[in-house]
């Protein structure tokens, strides 16, 4: 049973466009949220997280939108870069553990 | 810095042999994690150990050992390889159990084949 959802599998964005990823999730346990982003053969990178008790957090060209009634959050990209064109994860943790979803694969367009 | 270091890089199994996929970090961090990518399936979590001495299952343990030899290594064993184990493997680590403002930092993966 999959508790950190991210049903889109792919994304297509115009560079200098915003991009949005999005992420549901089952777990009302989480306390905290956060955005790892994945070259190839390398390992994720951590981006930007946000705790469960807030709505949002911002990071330069990052923010984490966090919508506790909806069980839902959302990463946004502006502007887009080329180099953001990447593999994201959501990911949510409770306790010791945290907990990833399948992935989005981000394309950046020229 | 090395940060975290997984060796091999590869590594290519039969059915049924066994092998060691080794971590160290030196970050000094508490904890440390076991997970696999899977095309589709994401990261998902084999084991983890919180603190030096303690380890724990994640979602997929079966098939799997751990061992948290010290606070810098942590081990991953597969006893009996599948071909259902074939993936990348990523190693991890955190300075406190990652919550918020301690994230997980991964080594650049194993990719395991098993035939």
């Amino acid at each position: 049973d999959q508790q950190v959802k991210q049903n889109s599998p792919s994304l297509s964005v115009q560079e200098g466009r915003i991009s949005i990823l999005n992420c549901d999730y089952t777990n009302s346990m989480f306390d905290y949220f956060l955005w790892y982003k994945k070259y190839p053969a390398e390992g994720p990178t951590f981006l930007i997280s946000i705790s469960s008790i807030k709505d949002k957090n911002e990071d330069g060209r990052f923010t984490v939108f966090l919508n506790k009634s909806a069980k839902h959050l959302s990463l946004h990209i502006v502007p887009s870069q080329p180099g953001d064109s990447a593999v994201y994860f959501c990911a949510a943790s409770e306790g010791d553990k945290i907990i990833f979803g399948k992935g989005t694969r981000l394309h950046i367009l020229p | 810095n090395a940060g975290v270091t997984q060796t091999p890089k590869f590594q290519v199994l039969k059915t049924g042999q066994s092998m060691t996929l080794q971590c160290a970090q030196d970050m000094n961090h508490n904890s440390m994690y076991w997970y696999r990518q899977d095309p589709g399936m994401g990261l998902r979590l084999i084991y983890y150990s919180a603190s030096e001495g303690t380890t724990d299952k994640g979602e997929v343990p079966n098939g799997y050992n751990v061992s948290r030899l010290n606070k810098r290594e942590f081990s991953l064993r597969l006893e009996s390889a599948a071909p259902s184990q074939t993936s990348v493997y990523f190693c991890a680590s955190s300075e406190l159990p990652p919550r918020g403002n301690s994230p997980l930092h991964f080594g650049n993966g194993t990719r395991l084949t098993v035939t």
